[in-house]
């Protein structure tokens, strides 16, 4: 298997579940993040890690707690999300240098309900 | 707050026409410069990135620098309907890769 793979596809939680998305990159890289992707709105970065290490926490609410156990996986575990939380998530990595692309799956669809 | 500005669009052009993407950028420290292709219900896929001054061209995509300006365009050449999708620019904006997206413009080719 090649590339940057999400699970599950879709993904539909009430305010009162906890979940899990999961992220697994075969491309060698060794820095990964999640971006969450609402109509109308940029990417917005959420989480960077770097060789495991969180690099950046961009403001994200308590509600999603990431997780990077290897350099090769990624989790966004999900607790008492809003409607609003509902958009897509995208996972991504890269090699951790300057101007190294981004390298994205095909993203987790939730709707909070 | 380092940003990333597209025209909103929508874009609709011809098939066989030139199809201009604009972006600007905030930070004049942004060094890599990208552009992704994001169809209906899919991911971003990157097509062109661009790190020096003047143009790159790849295929029918020609990418465009001008760091003075701090203006990035995408050319499309001879345009297919293949190529409706919608168009992100992208700039880097910190250590680490770290990417600043535009909100996309929608293109939209007409047989």
């Amino acid at each position: 298997e090649t590339g940057v793979t999400q699970t599950p596809r879709h993904l539909v939680m009430g305010m009162t579940n906890k979940k899990s998305l999961k992220c697994e990159q075969h491309l060698g890289h060794n820095a990964m993040y999640w971006y969450k992707q609402s109509a109308k709105k940029p990417l917005e970065l959420m989480f960077v890690y770097n060789f495991k290490e969180q690099t950046e926490n961009n403001s994200v609410p308590s509600r999603f707690s990431p997780e990077c156990p290897n350099s090769s996986h990624l989790f966004l575990h999900l607790h008492t999300l809003q409607p609003e939380d509902s958009a897509l998530y995208l996972c991504a990595s890269s090699q951790s240098r300057a101007n190294s692309p981004l390298h994205f799956g095909n993203g987790t669809r939730l709707t909070v309900t | 707050q380092k940003e990333v500005e597209q025209n909103s669009g929508p874009l609709s052009v011809p098939e066989g026409a030139i199809a201009s993407l604009n972006c600007t950028y905030s930070d004049r420290g942004s060094q890599s410069f990208f552009w992704y292709r994001q169809y209906s219900g899919k991911s971003p896929e990157l097509i062109m990135s661009i790190y020096s001054n003047g143009d790159k061209e790849d295929g029918r995509f020609t990418a465009q620098l001008n760091k003075a300006s701090q203006y990035v365009s995408l050319l499309i050449r001879d345009s297919q309907p293949s190529d409706s999708a919608t168009y992100l620019c992208a700039a880097d904006t910190g250590a680490n890769s770290k990417l600043t997206f535009g909100k996309g413009i929608t293109l939209s080719v007409r047989p």
